[in-house]
């Protein structure tokens, strides 16, 4: 059973352009919310991440929206370069450990 | 340095080898984990490391078997693998084991079994 749902699959947006990954969760025990961005061959790395006590954080051009009622949460890329192009992947981890429950994880393409 | 090592980059190995895979960090972080990733899909975890104690195994097969000899220092022992074992293996570490430790993962061991 897949705790967090991602999607879309695959994106393709222009340069300069905002890219969208959303994620879902049903799991009220999870307590922390990182976003992984990985390149073909390399191992993940954290983008960033979120405690659900605030709704939004921003760090440069990505930021993370985080809706704890529904239980959804999502990463927005503003001004998308060719370097972002990547697989994105959302995690959540409950409060009782640090096991990271994955999303499906996003295949983005920005097109120059 | 942030940096979270792994050797080797690629191994291929037979059904009735024995391999191991090893992970370094300097970072003195006292947790690690071993996941498994197969193309296109997320990492999967398989163990976790807490101040050198194993804290969590997910149900994993015992052709895999782990080994943490101190705290900067992580393998996992191959031995009897399947074709269907063949993925990237990823090694990661985080200061602690508790909620918004933030986990920096190495490049990968990619595994061919054959």
């Amino acid at each position: 059973q897949q705790q967090v749902k991602q999607s879309p699959q695959s994106l393709i947006v222009q340069k300069g352009g905002i890219s969208i990954i959303n994620c879902a969760y049903e799991n009220t025990a999870f307590d922390y919310f990182p976003w992984y961005q990985q390149f073909p061959g390399k191992g993940p790395a954290l983008l960033i991440a979120i405690r659900p006590d605030v709704s939004e954080k921003k760090e440069g051009r990505f930021t993370i929206s985080f809706n704890k009622s529904a239980k959804q949460f999502s990463l927005h890329i503003m001004d998308s370069q060719p370097g972002d192009s990547a697989t994105y992947f959302c995690a959540a981890s409950p409060n009782t450990g640090n096991q990271f429950y994955f999303g499906t994880g996003t295949s983005l393409t920005v097109i120059p | 340095d942030t940096e979270v090592t792994q050797t080797p980059k690629h191994l291929v190995m037979g059904m009735t080898n024995k391999k191991s895979l090893k992970c370094e960090q300097h970072m003195g972080h006292r947790a690690m984990y071993w996941y498994k990733q197969k193309a296109k899909k997320p990492p999967e975890l398989m163990f976790v490391y807490s101040y050198e104690k194993l804290s969590i195994n997910e149900s994993v097969p015992s052709r895999f078997s782990p080994e943490c000899p101190n705290s900067s220092l992580l393998n996992l022992h191959l031995h009897a693998l399947q074709p269907e074992d063949s993925a990237l293996y990823l090694c990661a570490s985080s200061q602690g084991f508790g909620v918004g430790y933030e986990q920096y993962f190495g490049p990968g061991t990619r595994l061919t079994v054959t």
